[in-house]
This record gives C-alpha cells, sequence and structure tokens, in this order.
C-alpha cells in the first residue's frame, strides 16, 4: 500500500524552529514529486512547494519562497518542511503529498497540525 | 499573482446534478486537477488531467474543461459528497495554485 505518514502535532512558542516529516512507503519513495500544502484554521489549501527526493530539486510558492525550506532524505524515504523562526500565523495543518505522474497529488498524509503560541 | 476563482457554495437535492466551476486565465493551455476534501480529513484526489477519473472515484464524478473555465460535475449527488472542492492547476512560470474552494451542500 502506498502511504505517506507525517509526524504528530507539535505546539510551539513564537521564534522557536520546527521541522516536521513525511516518510513514505510502498512505492519508489525517489522517483515522484512530494509536495506541502497549508491549510489555515477554517481555510482552503495553499500550495507551499515541492521536492523531486531524487535529486533533492525544490520549487517553492512565491508566497512561501524563504519563509520555510523543505528537504529529503532519500536514505530513509522521507521528506520534510521546516522553520526557522515560527510565528503565530504558521498556526496551521499542514500536508505532504505524492505527486503522480499525470501531475495530481494521488496520495496524502494525514496531515500535521502546528500551533505556534506564546 | 495567479488565481483560480471558484463559487463559495453549491447547494444541491439528493440524486440532482451538482456543478462547480474554477476560472483561470491558464486553464486554456494547462490541466485542472478536482480534489474532495470532508470535513477533518485530508483531500482526495477526485479529477485529474482535466477528466480523468483516478481508480476508485464513483463515475458519478466527472470534468471538462472549455477556455477558462473548468467544471466538476457531479451527477445524482449523494449525501456523502456533501464537502469543500478544490480545483488545481498551473500558472505559466510552472507554480501551482488552489482555487479559492467551493462548499458543496447536499440536502
Amino acid at each position: 500500500e502506498v502511504q505517506l505518514v507525517q509526524s504528530g502535532a507539535e505546539v510551539k512558542k513564537p521564534g522557536e524552529s520546527l521541522k516536521i516529516s513525511c516518510k513514505g512507503s510502498g512505492y519508489s519513495f525517489t522517483s515522484y514529486w512530494i509536495g506541502w500544502v497549508r491549510q489555515m484554521p477554517g481555510k482552503g489549501l495553499e500550495w507551499m512547494g515541492i521536492i523531486y527526493p531524487g535529486d533533492s530539486d525544490t520549487r517553492y510558492s512565491p508566497s512561501f519562497q524563504g519563509q520555510v525550506t523543505i528537504s529529503a532524505d532519500k536514505s530513509i524515504s522521507t521528506a520534510y518542511l521546516q522553520w526557522s523562526s515560527l510565528k503565530a500565523s504558521d498556526t496551521a495543518m499542514y500536508y505532504c503529498a505524492k505527486i503522480a505522474a499525470a501531475g495530481g497529488m494521488d496520495v496524502w498524509g494525514q496531515g500535521t497540525t502546528v500551533t505556534v503560541s506564546s | 499573482s495567479y488565481e483560480l476563482t471558484q463559487p463559495p457554495s453549491v447547494s444541491v437535492s439528493p440524486g440532482q446534478t451538482a456543478r462547480i466551476t474554477c476560472s483561470g486565465d491558464a486553464l486554456p493551455k494547462k490541466y485542472a486537477y478536482w480534489y474532495q476534501q470532508k470535513s477533518g480529513q485530508a483531500p482526495v484526489l477526485v479529477i485529474y488531467e482535466d477528466s480523468k477519473r483516478p481508480s476508485g472515484i464513483p463515475e458519478r464524478f466527472s470534468g471538462s474543461s472549455s477556455g477558462t473555465m473548468a467544471t466538476l460535475t457531479i451527477s445524482g449527488a449523494q449525501v456523502e459528497d456533501e464537502a469543500d472542492y478544490y480545483c488545481y492547476s498551473t500558472d505559466s512560470s510552472g507554480n501551482y495554485v488552489f482555487g479559492t474552494g467551493t462548499k458543496v451542500t447536499v440536502l
């Protein structure tokens, strides 16, 4: 079974750093792009960026460029999303998703809730 | 920045047809994808490359695209189809973007 399993919920203070993970299994992790999507409370989906684990080619949405870092460790089939200094406005659900050859996000992780509050 | 515009809400009676539109300037040259998101759950891909249905998605879901508008049609809507629906595509620079989202109510 193809699946993506994300790390657990996080509660952080403003200014702290954070790295959340997304582990793939059941398919060739290095052969498909992985995307990250933000969903703020009660709001819609926002495309943050994508990474190709095979060579770590990474592309960011202009809205998120410089705000987050997307990375991957292909040796353990895991992609990451990290912040160096969290803000309250980073409070959201974050999803990773595998991007199919046809371009759509066909398999999604269960989501990681990030809460940033003083 | 590029935008994909959807109606905020669509209401339909069970068994009737729901149509959700997605408007974007690049759609004549770029594929549209559609996701269903039920409350508290991760999104699910229901249509890819304008009109193709992934395995496991009911036949009542179909997609089409013409000019600057893509359309998701739910023929014979069921109560379990009540969800938020998002279109998804790329702009001319290759940046992906989600539509504004449509809440579908079946009652």
